[in-house]
């Protein structure tokens, strides 16, 4: 499968603990991107990355969220110190490949519950 | 001002008539702008893509775009009971090729039998 592959899930975690969401893309993809949606809304725009650069962060709190895509792996989303606002699906995306349109490549989202 | 936005709906449409599916965007930078489907519980997923002013047609969509007004819009002809669903239009924002894309919130169809 050579698709957007992202994991967990699903992921419950109680208030206070880490989540880390991680997100492979598109074989030959080197752009990602990280959204956040809460039920019945649209994408919230939270981070841009290509390999070990982060271009855009505007979308990301200030505190406790930080996300990298390193050289090798996958993209990380990481949450410390999760809060009940943190419910919400993260869905990564990809895109650059050679006939790069621009167009995202969604993963199945990760579905996180903070008890 | 939001950067882009759609009317949320739902929009309700008889199958086999016309939906028309509307947003706007405030960055007069945009460059490329995207329609995306998403089914309740999954992911987003392309419809179209249009980057000229006027209109471009795939099958029974047609995307239309006016810069100067700062509209996109979709049209769906024949709609059919399988394109209910939450479309949501994306802009890319400003005029570099590492530009972000923004979201609307989206707009709910659905076509009643």
């Amino acid at each position: 499968n050579a698709g957007v592959m992202q994991n967990p899930r699903h992921l419950v975690r109680r208030r206070g603990q880490e989540a880390r969401l991680r997100c492979s893309p598109m074989k030959g993809h080197s752009h990602v991107y990280w959204y956040r949606q809460l039920p019945e809304e649209g994408l919230k725009f939270m981070v841009y990355l290509q390999k070990e650069n982060i271009i855009d962060e505007s979308g990301m709190p200030k505190e406790r969220f930080s996300a990298e895509f390193p050289k090798e792996g996958p993209s990380i989303l990481r949450i410390q110190q999760v809060v009940r606002g943190d419910s919400a699906a993260y869905f990564c995306a990809s895109s650059g490949g050679t006939a790069n349109t621009g167009e995202l490549f969604f993963g199945e989202g990760s579905r996180l519950t903070v008890l | 001002q939001k950067e882009v936005e759609q009317n949320s709906g739902p929009l309700s449409v008889p199958e086999g008539a016309i939906a028309s599916l509307n947003c706007t965007y405030s960055d007069r930078g945009s460059q490329s702008f995207f329609w995306y489907r998403q089914y309740s519980g999954k992911s987003p997923e392309l419809i179209m893509f249009i980057y000229s002013n006027g209109d471009k047609e795939d099958g029974r969509f047609t995307a239309q775009l006016n810069k100067a007004s700062q509209y996109v819009s979709l049209l769906i002809r024949d709609s059919q009971p399988s394109d209910s669903a939450t479309y949501l239009c994306a802009v890319t924002l400003g005029y570099s090729s590492a530009s972000k894309i923004i979201f609307g919130s989206g707009t709910r169809l659905s076509i009643r039998p």
